[in-house]
């Protein structure tokens, strides 16, 4: 595709359920990232996958969270028994490869709402 | 640990006048900075980048390594201008970190 594409746009929940998030980024592209945008918190790193190696998982706030991409492409990030708290944009958003000199490009999010 | 402060929440600046949002970083190596644009509605997306050293639709942000800075500078706003903008660094690859970032209000 021409960009980063998200699904869904916009998922409402109920507190406790379970949710899952996808992202296709774009092809050929071996960085992927997941971000979260909050009211007044800002962006927040998540998640990041780099080709076959094990991926930075540092940013992610509970084990509640976990993120996974098949076959170097498309990735889900999971959040289970969700919370309030959990109600965010989620952005993904890829890369050709890392390092300096990189652009990186975001999907249009999924909108989180847990009732 | 890398930081970007971003310490304006909201500027309101009227048409036609100067506008400076402010960035400053704290990163022991040598960063790549970077301003982000989301217009409402829109998809967050780069607006420049200090290694290109360009001008993005009249848009100006010069890297001050002395002052950990990466300001953005604009000499006349325009309505169209109104947006959220991010300052973001760059760890030599890994990920982007970004500032809590500035709403930026144009008003006619």
């Amino acid at each position: 595709g021409a960009g980063v594409s998200q699904s869904p746009s916009n998922k409402v929940t109920e507190k406790g359920k379970d949710v899952e998030l996808r992202c296709d980024p774009i092809s050929g592209h071996t960085a992927l990232y997941w971000y979260r945008q909050s009211l007044g918190q800002g962006l927040e790193f998540l998640i990041y996958f780099q080709g076959n190696s094990a991926p930075d998982k540092s940013g992610l706030p509970s084990d509640r969270f976990s993120a996974e991409r098949t076959g170097g492409s498309v990735s889900t990030l999971t959040i289970q028994r969700t919370q309030q708290e959990d109600s965010a944009v989620y952005l993904c958003a890829s890369s050709l490869a890392t390092g300096l000199g990189n652009t990186i490009y975001f999907g249009e999010g999924s909108w989180l709402t847990v009732v | 640990a890398q930081r970007v402060t971003q310490p304006e929440k909201l500027l309101s600046v009227f048409k036609g006048a100067p506008v400076e949002l402010k960035c400053n970083y704290s990163y022991s190596g040598s960063p790549e900075l970077f301003w982000y644009v989301q217009y409402s509605r829109q998809r967050l997306q780069l607006l420049l980048r200090h290694i290109s050293r360009e001008s993005i639709k009249g848009f100006t942000a010069d890297l001050n390594k002395g002052e950990t800075s990466f300001h953005l500078k604009k000499p006349f706003a325009q309505e169209e201008d109104s947006a959220m903008y991010y300052c973001a660094l760059n760890n030599a690859g890994n990920m982007l970190t970004f500032g809590g970032g500035t709403r930026l209000m144009v008003k006619p």
